[in-house]
């Protein structure tokens, strides 16, 4: 089966810019999550979709961070204006289940941002 | 706040030793406890995990144990490897948070030969 596709791998931009990324979860996968995973630290909760509805984005910083699944399938992940504290590790992960009913995450390779 | 501990932050073993790292989480709603590898700059892995219905798992060198009533959760590995060197990460549902995944901090484990 091919796995959670992300993509750019890399991206470097200057703070104040903007920036998006990609990405593709397993085929079938209903729920969708962002992840966002500072150097040292346990990747951090974003964002989670079921289908194309937000099951929880209390931990996204709603001022310069968006996302949507408009199609229940791919996802972007935006941030505008970039500031120095969101250079990480951006990984997108989907699962077969959802909510009370967890299945096992599977992570996509993750887009390394660095913020200049 | 709703956090899961991971400790210890670092561990060091020798090939052959064994090695255990150890979580809290603080929601009584947890329901399900994986444990992730992540190998530098490559994405987690899945190692194990275990429901909460379940107090034990074991899969070959790995093994999780869980204790609801203390909320703590741990890995054992045995026998351990050079290629067991990697970051190792916690992790527990969190009803605040749709029942996603809250991860702890990690542990860096280094087996030397």
């Amino acid at each position: 089966e091919a796995g959670v596709a992300q993509s750019p791998r890399y991206k470097i931009i200057e703070k104040r810019q903007s920036v998006a990324f990609w990405c593709n979860p397993i085929s079938g996968h209903a729920t969708l999550y962002w992840y966002q995973q500072i150097l040292g630290q346990g990747p951090k909760l974003l964002i989670q979709f079921q289908n194309n509805g937000v099951v929880d984005d209390s931990q996204l910083p709603k001022d310069r961070f968006s996302a949507e699944r408009l199609k229940g399938v791919d996802s972007t992940l935006k941030i505008q204006p970039a500031k120095l504290e969101d250079s990480a590790v951006y990984l997108c992960a989907s699962s077969l289940g959802q909510g009370f009913y967890n299945s096992p995450l599977h992570f996509g390779n993750g887009t390394r941002l660095t913020v200049t | 706040g709703e956090n899961v501990e991971q400790h210890p932050s670092t561990l060091s073993v020798q090939e052959g030793d064994s090695a255990v790292i150890k979580c809290t989480y603080s929601d009584s709603a947890s329901n399900y406890f994986p444990w992730y590898k992540q190998e530098l700059g490559k994405r987690p892995q899945l190692i194990i995990d275990i429901r909460s219905n379940v107090g034990e798992k074991k899969d070959q060198r790995i093994a999780v144990t869980l204790n609801k009533t203390a909320k703590h959760f741990s890995l054992h590995i045995t026998e351990t490897q050079p290629e067991d060197s990697a970051v190792y990460f916690c992790a527990a549902t969190y009803l605040s948070l749709g029942y996603a995944l809250n991860f702890g901090k990690g542990t860096s484990l280094l087996v030397t030969p």
